[in-house]
């Protein structure tokens, strides 16, 4: 399958600091990339859903201004955690889909490693 | 919303298929099955998804019922790395909602 990298795979920070995440896809050109959370033994959470070049679409609860989704080519999107707490300590899991680079499509969505952050 | 229902756990020996049920009676004409798993603190692998047909690849085979209203994952011979959780999803447009999904733990 595909092939999604996440850096760094942990970090961990001050309160109120502001942590970025990369997420790139290594063999095919993501049109659309997605960012999950993922809380101790709980499933994972979509947080936004994004398009190349286009704003992020972010689901209901979650603040985009908090949680800034960049998604600027089509092998990279960064999120970045502003400001953050230690409530948004979790396991960030990004996850993309789109056309390989060697020609068509592919609509099966692959997933990052993961992210893990502690906020202390 | 096409919501999926599955067990919470299951167990399987060794060398043994495990089969992993998974409900989706609201399912859409056009909405694909998706299975993925995920092993404790990695991000969820991808498995297999269908339509309407059964599917075979390497990892596993998916059995989608007639009314495709629920399907069965199938790893034809389990191992202990096989233990993770294992997540039945019905896309929706252009997302994957995860639900709580199956804990299958593979015994020796």
């Amino acid at each position: 399958g595909a092939v999604v990298s996440q850096h760094p795979s942990w970090v961990i920070c001050k309160s109120g600091t502001s942590v970025k995440i990369e997420c790139r896809s290594l063999d095919f050109q993501a049109t659309t990339m997605f960012w999950y959370r993922q809380f101790p033994k709980q499933s994972l959470m979509l947080m936004a859903t994004s398009n190349e070049g286009s704003k992020a679409t972010y689901e209901q609860g979650v603040e985009k201004d908090k949680f800034l989704i960049n998604h600027a080519s089509l092998t990279l999107s960064t999120l970045t955690v502003t400001s953050a707490h230690p409530e948004d300590s979790s396991f960030y899991i990004c996850s993309a889909r789109g056309k390989a680079k060697g020609g068509g499509s592919t609509d099966t969505q692959y997933f990052g490693p993961g992210t893990r952050l502690t906020v202390l | 919303d096409a919501k999926t229902t599955q067990p919470p756990s299951m167990d399987c020996a060794e060398g043994r298929a495990a089969n992993l049920p998974c409900n989706h009676s609201t399912i859409s004409g056009n909405e694909y099955v998706y299975w993925y798993r995920q092993i404790h603190s990695q991000g969820p692998q991808y498995i297999i998804h269908g339509l309407k047909n059964n599917e075979t690849n390497e990892m596993a085979s998916l059995i989608i019922t007639e009314d495709r209203k629920s399907s069965t994952l199938i790893l034809p011979h389990a191992t202990l790395r096989d233990t993770a959780v294992y997540y039945c999803i019905v896309r929706n447009g252009n997302k994957l909602v995860f639900g709580a999904g199956t804990i299958l733990r593979v015994k020796s």
